[in-house]
C-alpha cells in the first residue's frame, strides 16, 4: 500500500539557520499539506497546497516558513531562520481531493537548539 | 471557531472490557469527522470515518449532531488496541484543514 514518506526522522538545528522538512506524497493525490506537534500539544494546521500554490495556510505560517513542489514527486517545507519555539514534530499529509482523507507521513522531529 | 474536544488525556482498561474514547466538536457545519490511531513510534492512521459507516478492529463511531459528539467505541478491548487516538474535524466550508483533539491514550492492561 503506498505511503507518504518524510526525511529526515529527526534534524536537530542551531537557531536562526533554514532547514528544509522533505515529503514525498503518495503519487496519485492532488493536495498535500504540513501539519506540527510541539511537545504536549495537539497537531495544528500549518498549510495547503494544490495546483502548485498555497490553498489555506494558518496563522503559524508566517514569513519565515514557505512550501515548494520542486519535482513531480518531493513537496518540501523550508524555515528559513529557526527559533526555539519552532521544536516540533512536522507532519506532512496528502489526499487525493480537498474533501478526502488525508494520509499521514511518519513525521519528522526538528529539535532547534 | 471550529473546535475538538477529547476530554480524557488517557484512558486504562483491562482486556476485554468496553471501551468509549470521548469526542466532542463546535462546527456550525455539516461536520466531516475522523479518527486517527497512532501506535507506539508510528505514523497517525486513518481507523475511521463518519461517512463510511464501517467497523474497523472492532471499533464504530456514531455521529450524533444533536450532542455534537463522536465517540468512538468498542466493546470488547484487546492489548493491541493501546495507542493514541486522535479525534478529528474537517470543516469543509472552512477549507480542508484537519482540525484535530488533543488526543486520549488509551492503555489496555492484561
Amino acid at each position: 500500500e503506498p505511503e507518504v514518506t518524510q526525511t529526515p526522522s529527526h534534524q536537530v538545528t542551531q537557531m536562526g539557520q533554514e532547514v528544509i522538512l522533505r515529503c514525498v506524497p503518495i503519487s496519485n493525490h492532488l493536495y498535500f499539506y504540513w501539519y506540527r506537534q510541539i511537545l504536549g500539544q495537539k497537531v495544528e494546521f500549518l498549510v495547503s497546497f494544490y495546483n502548485n500554490e498555497i490553498s489555506e495556510k494558518s496563522e503559524i505560517f508566517d514569513d519565515q516558513f514557505s512550501v515548494e513542489r520542486p519535482d513531480g514527486s518531493n513537496f518540501t517545507l523550508k524555515i528559513r531562520s529557526t527559533k526555539l519555539e519552532d521544536s516540533a514534530m512536522y507532519f506532512c499529509a496528502s489526499s487525493v481531493d480537498g474533501g478526502d482523507t488525508q494520509y499521514f507521513g511518519p513525521g519528522t522531529r526538528l529539535t532547534v537548539l | 471557531a471550529q473546535r475538538v474536544t477529547q476530554p480524557e488525556k488517557l484512558l486504562s482498561v483491562f482486556k476485554g472490557a468496553p471501551v468509549e474514547l470521548k469526542c466532542n466538536y463546535s462546527y456550525s457545519g455539516s461536520p466531516e469527522l475522523f479518527w486517527y490511531v497512532q501506535y507506539s513510534r508510528q505514523r497517525l492512521q486513518l481507523l475511521l470515518r463518519h461517512i463510511s459507516r464501517e467497523s474497523i478492529k472492532g471499533f464504530t463511531a456514531d455521529l450524533n449532531k444533536g450532542e455534537t459528539s463522536f465517540h468512538l467505541k468498542k466493546p470488547f478491548a484487546q492489548e493491541e488496541d493501546s495507542a493514541m487516538y486522535y479525534c478529528a474535524l474537517l470543516p469543509l466550508e472552512y477549507g480542508n484543514k484537519l482540525v484535530f483533539g488533543a488526543g486520549t491514550i488509551l492503555r489496555v492492561k492484561s
